[in-house]
């Protein structure tokens, strides 16, 4: 089946540490996304890439980076200046043309020890 | 800036009892509005996706519509397994696929 997977479903970070987290996809989509969702707030956009080699910072992108050489992998690294990342990290995939849906993993949450 | 806001954020109903959720938006020229069902500790799932002005979509229980707006998602005769989070999405007319700007939900309980 066709999908998104994200890696792990739990992670804990310790303070001043890096984490990344991996979301991968078999949809054949050229666009990848990267989204946070605190409770009682929308999703928030950290960054998306619509090519390989190529990404755009999102409306949170500070505290994060993120990588795209490969067509089907778009990991997410958590660095030690992101002061709140205690959240529901979201990747989604879609075609690359306006007006398409995004397709979303289950998720990663991400708590400080 | 892109401006999406759901009402009401939470609604009981009883199983049978039809009603409407609201998603007013805000954008600079609309390319998509997006409706996704999200469980709890899941990421959202897909339902529709609304272009222009006076469109709709049908889906088992759920009728999304459109003006230029807001957005309905009107459920018709709910069941229990209906409870979820629905979220509203826009994308606006940029270049290419940008990200969604989204709403913050309407938490749907129908009870039994």
């Amino acid at each position: 089946d066709g999908g998104i997977t994200q890696s792990p479903k739990y992670l804990f970070r310790k303070e001043g540490q890096n984490v990344t987290l991996s979301c991968e996809q078999n949809l054949n989509h050229d666009a990848m996304y990267w989204y946070r969702q605190d409770p009682g707030q929308g999703l928030r956009l950290i960054y998306y890439s619509q090519i390989v080699n190529d990404f755009q910072k999102g409306d949170i992108a500070e505290g994060y980076s993120v990588s795209r050489e490969k067509k089907e992998s778009f990991p997410l690294t958590v660095t030690s200046a992101q002061k709140n990342p205690t959240a529901f990290y979201l990747c989604a995939s879609s075609m690359a043309r306006g007006g398409q849906p995004q397709h979303f993993g289950d998720g990663t949450r991400l708590s400080i020890l | 800036e892109d401006q999406v806001t759901q009402s009401p954020e939470a609604l009981r109903l009883q199983e049978g009892e039809s009603s409407s959720l609201n998603c007013s938006y805000t954008v600079s020229g609309l390319r998509g509005l997006f409706w996704y069902r999200q469980d709890p500790g899941k990421g959202p799932e897909f339902l529709f996706t609304l272009y222009s002005a006076g469109e709709e979509k049908e889906k088992e229980r759920l009728k999304a519509t459109l003006t230029k707006k807001e957005s309905f998602l009107h459920i018709t005769a709910p069941k229990p397994e209906d409870s979820a989070t629905y979220l509203c999405a826009v994308q606006s007319a940029g270049g290419g696929a940008d990200g969604l700007t989204f709403g913050k939900g309407t938490h749907l309980i129908i009870q039994p």
